[in-house]
């Protein structure tokens, strides 16, 4: 069966210090993997998505970025983090057969950037 | 931008009442999911309706979709204090990538 795993679970970061957050999907190859953050009581905002090993698409312009260097393997990081990073990060995978793409969520990352 | 738009944005009800949650979209779509989230969770997929449905069924859950007035409802019939959670709309755009909603925040009081 599929799983997909985060961490760290919470993190508190000063502003200006960097981030990297991992996001690795065991039990099915060539996944479509995507970060979402959601900021408290709202709904999911979808940042980056791949659909292939070097292969991101960025939705939003921002601090952050995202790397694939491994098929299962989906990286958010930031080289300098500013308070309004705070949030909570989700990743997500789907099959790559686009008409069935129900995703399927890790269990998210809290970031507090004080 | 979000393409789903919940509403209510909050719904607090008794246990054994039947909870409504509507989504309204704006462009045509491939399919339409609704997805759960308890607090400080991550999401799980709950129903999926494609475009060409107009009514799905799963256990206590009945999802309607009505394309020409691009809106969407979940009813969970008999619901209970476990069912106390945030419900997402997510559209699959023909030609964009999904898009959830702001959700709706069910509580069930016991």
């Amino acid at each position: 069966s599929q799983t997909i795993h985060q961490w760290p679970a919470t993190l508190v970061q000063p502003v200006g210090s960097p981030l990297s957050l991992e996001c690795t999907v065991e039990g099915t190859s060539n996944p479509n993997l995507y970060w979402y953050r959601q900021a408290a009581g709202r709904g999911l905002q979808l940042l980056f998505y791949s659909v292939g090993i070097g292969q991101i698409s960025s939705e939003v312009p921002q601090n952050l970025s995202a790397s694939r260097p491994q098929d299962r393997q989906f990286i958010l990081s930031s080289k300098k983090l500013l308070l309004s990073d705070s949030g909570f990060y989700l990743c997500a995978w789907s099959g790559t057969r686009r008409v069935h793409n129900e995703q399927f969520f890790g269990p998210g990352t809290r970031l507090t950037v004080l | 931008s979000q393409q789903g738009e919940e509403d209510p944005q909050a719904l607090s009800i008794q246990e054994g009442e039947n909870a409504t949650m509507n989504c309204s979209y704006k462009t045509s779509i491939n399919n339409l999911q609704w997805y759960r989230q308890n607090s400080g969770r991550g999401l799980v997929h709950l129903i999926l309706i494609r475009s060409n449905e107009r009514e799905k069924h799963s256990g206590r859950l009945r999802v309607t979709l009505d394309t020409s007035k691009k809106s969407s409802s979940l009813l969970i019939t008999a619901s209970r204090a476990a069912d106390t959670a945030s419900y997402f709309c997510a559209t699959d755009a023909k030609g964009g990538d999904m898009r959830f909603g702001a959700g709706t925040r069910l509580t069930v009081k016991p």
